[in-house]
């Protein structure tokens, strides 16, 4: 199956920097989408964005498909975005496989 | 909508049990599955369904698995007998469709076997 790979596993913040967590992504994929645990376990859809670059807020996301890579932007972090972060692709067989994921710790 | 509905949000049982996940889907989605979530392998697919037809089981881990969708508002997944190594969170997730994003997951069901 296709390897996700996502960097850096863990990340700590003070409250109002900026961040980018990337995920590598070892075949052609059909879309990818970033997700964010919280810290009670919910999944919520962050982006669906297989190419190009999308924003909403204070996140951003782009994606280079044929460089297999793509990168979420998190600027004036708040505490309210820790959690973990998964990036996950969609093989042409509509299978989705999701990286490890970036723990991001913003602190006050 | 009230999103995807999962219960019960937390199950322990002792090995050998049988233990029954339910979820709900998101009404008009026609795709549901079936993840979970483990420290060691992370989120894996286990079955996912279309119109109620179950399309690929090949990640569900062995027989003592089932997942059964009788309509196209309710879902189970079923663990008989349990064991000590499938305590994991239990995710179900619906989609309008493929290929275009629009997962939603519900809260999760997070089973101790003990």
């Amino acid at each position: 199956g296709i390897q996700v790979e996502q960097s850096p596993p863990d990340l700590i913040l003070q409250e109002g920097a900026n961040s980018t967590l990337r995920c590598n992504f070892s075949d052609s994929v059909n879309n990818l989408q970033w997700f964010h645990q919280n810290p009670w376990g919910q999944l919520i859809n962050l982006f669906y964005i297989p190419s190009g670059t999308k924003q909403n807020g204070r996140l951003s996301a782009t994606t280079v498909a044929t460089e297999r890579y793509s990168l979420l932007y998190i600027s004036s972090s708040q505490t309210t975005d820790s959690g973990v972060y998964f990036c996950a692709v969609e093989s042409y067989d509509y299978k989705l496989s999701f990286g490890a994921g970036t723990t991001v710790t913003v602190r006050a | 909508d009230a999103g995807v509905i999962q219960s019960p949000r937390h199950e322990v049982t002792e090995m050998g049990q049988e233990v029954t996940l339910r979820c709900k889907p998101i009404s008009g989605h026609d795709y549901l599955f079936w993840y979970r979530q483990t420290m060691m392998r992370g989120l894996e697919l286990l079955i996912y369904f279309n119109n109620n037809v179950p399309i690929d089981d090949s990640g569900m881990p062995e027989d003592r698995f089932s997942a059964k969708m009788p309509n196209a508002s309710f879902s189970t997944l079923k663990i008989q007998p349990s064991e000590p190594r499938d305590s994991a969170v239990y995710f179900c997730a619906s989609s309008p469709q493929l290929g275009q994003g629009g997962y939603t997951f519900g809260s999760g069901t997070r089973l101790t076997v003990v």
